[in-house]
């Protein structure tokens, strides 16, 4: 069964850099959340998507914004990037007939 | 405002023994729990949801409203089981999840 497909696996950039992340929900689901994992944390959340409008916001900082576009894929955009937003991202989807939230591999940004 | 409580860090065992690990919550409402795993920083997995009261890969967890608890459990942990495990509480609808922060779990030879 085809599952959450995010892009690009692994992404390193310099402090300053912007870096946009990529996230493909299972065919027909329509609600798209991402989540932030630093070292040895738990997953925080940061923002969901409900039929391409953002239906709940997180501990997002300013320097980020994400959108959701009319195919249902959506893309997280860092901009001024500090050593500390270095973590896993993750994104999930849930379709609108269920209640089960479905992880995808997750994006390893690294910031030098 | 809702929120999960794993109190252990880290669990370790000896293969074959059970395993339980806490889960505690604190919402007003009638929550939806969820038990995920993660091996090795991969994707997180979910392993199980209080609504349709299965057992996977030998796990089960019961939604206990009165302790608040959704505590996972396993009678005998194989060394395959060795992972971080999070408990997730989902308010309803298609409302986030909200993590706690994580238990892992070591299974010994």
């Amino acid at each position: 069964a085809a599952g959450v497909i995010q892009s690009p696996r692994h992404l390193i950039k310099e402090k300053r850099e912007t870096a946009t992340l990529k996230c493909y929900p299972i065919p027909r689901h329509d609600t798209v959340y991402w989540y932030q994992q630093g070292p040895g944390q738990d997953p925080q959340f940061l923002i969901s998507f409900y039929e391409k409008m953002q239906s709940d916001k997180g501990s997002i900082p300013d320097r980020f914004s994400a959108q959701q576009f009319s195919d249902y894929h959506s893309e997280l955009n860092m901009s001024s990037l500090e050593l500390g937003d270095s973590a896993l991202y993750f994104c999930a989807s849930r379709g609108s007939s269920g209640n089960t939230i479905y992880f995808g591999e997750g994006s390893w940004l690294t910031v030098v | 405002a809702q929120r999960v409580t794993q109190p252990e860090k880290l669990l370790s065992v000896f293969k074959g023994a059970p395993v339980e690990l806490k889960c505690n919550y604190s919402y007003s409402g009638s929550p939806e729990l969820f038990w995920y795993v993660q091996y090795s920083r991969q994707r997180l997995q979910l392993l199980l949801r209080h609504i349709s009261r299965e057992s996977i890969k030998g796990f089960t967890a019961d939604l206990n409203k009165g302790e608040t608890s959704f505590h996972l459990k396993k009678p005998f942990a194989q060394e395959e089981d060795s992972a971080m495990y999070y408990c997730a509480l989902s308010s309803s609808g298609y409302s986030t999840l909200t993590f706690g922060k994580g238990t892992m779990l070591l299974v010994s030879p």
